[in-house]
């Protein structure tokens, strides 16, 4: 079974409005990390948000978000107030408790922001 | 502040030559260090990943080896590359705490 699904291969939003990343997860691991990370077409992986397992409140950097549901293993990014430059591909990866921290990412949505 | 670099950025090889890609971080020690490979339109697959120097995990059975020989470098190798070796090769590394990965630049390769 997938580890990581990400059911939206492409989305669009209009510039200044919010949209919200799809991610569910499987584990059976009770501690585990979810990602989230911004490709532009430059190719590089760009960092953009964590949220622990044990993680009593959402995390949030700046205009990100991820709304983070444990029951129902979903872990979406919220981008709010989107800009042109928030074009890119995004990807949501989870890491376990497992030896070397490795990340499994899923397949990605393309993220199309129209001014 | 911590920086990886990656190098080549480009390379165009032809099948059954060897490979060379190399990784370098700066700024942080013993850091945990990992290679990726993302196939045109994919998402990113786990090659190797290393803890320490000369301690190599291997994910994917493929043609393709990693070293570390010192601590803040990460070398992925070929003795002869396939056209299906053809990608995006990204390097990252990661601390213990917190647990983000940060990326390098990535090389594109392509065999020919």
């Amino acid at each position: 079974a997938q580890k990581i699904t990400q059911t939206q291969p492409g989305m669009f939003v209009q510039e200044k409005e919010a949209v919200t990343l799809d991610c569910t997860y499987d584990t059976s691991d009770p501690s585990y990390g979810l990602f989230w990370y911004k490709q532009p077409s430059s190719g590089e992986m760009i960092f953009l948000i964590y949220q622990g397992s044990y993680d009593q409140q959402n995390a949030t950097e700046g205009r990100y978000s991820l709304n983070f549901q444990k029951a129902r293993k979903s872990a979406n990014l919220v981008i709010s107030a989107s800009q042109l430059g928030d074009s890119a591909m995004y990807f949501c990866a989870m890491r376990e408790r497992e030896y070397g921290n490795k990340l499994v990412f899923g397949a990605g949505t393309i993220l199309r922001v129209k001014s | 502040s911590q920086t990886i670099h990656q190098w080549p950025a480009t390379l165009v090889q032809p099948v059954g030559s060897p490979l060379s890609l190399e990784c370098t971080v700066e700024g942080t020690s013993n850091p945990n260090l990992y290679w990726y490979r993302q196939a045109a339109g994919r998402g990113l697959q786990l090659l190797f990943y290393s803890i320490g120097i000369d301690q190599i995990s291997s994910e994917v059975p493929q043609n393709l080896s990693a070293s570390r020989p010192q601590d803040r470098q990460f070398i992925l190798s070929s003795k002869k590359l396939l056209l299906s070796d053809s990608g995006f090769y990204l390097c990252a590394w990661s601390s213990l705490r917190p647990y983000e990965q940060y990326f390098g630049p990535g090389t594109r390769l392509t065999v020919t």
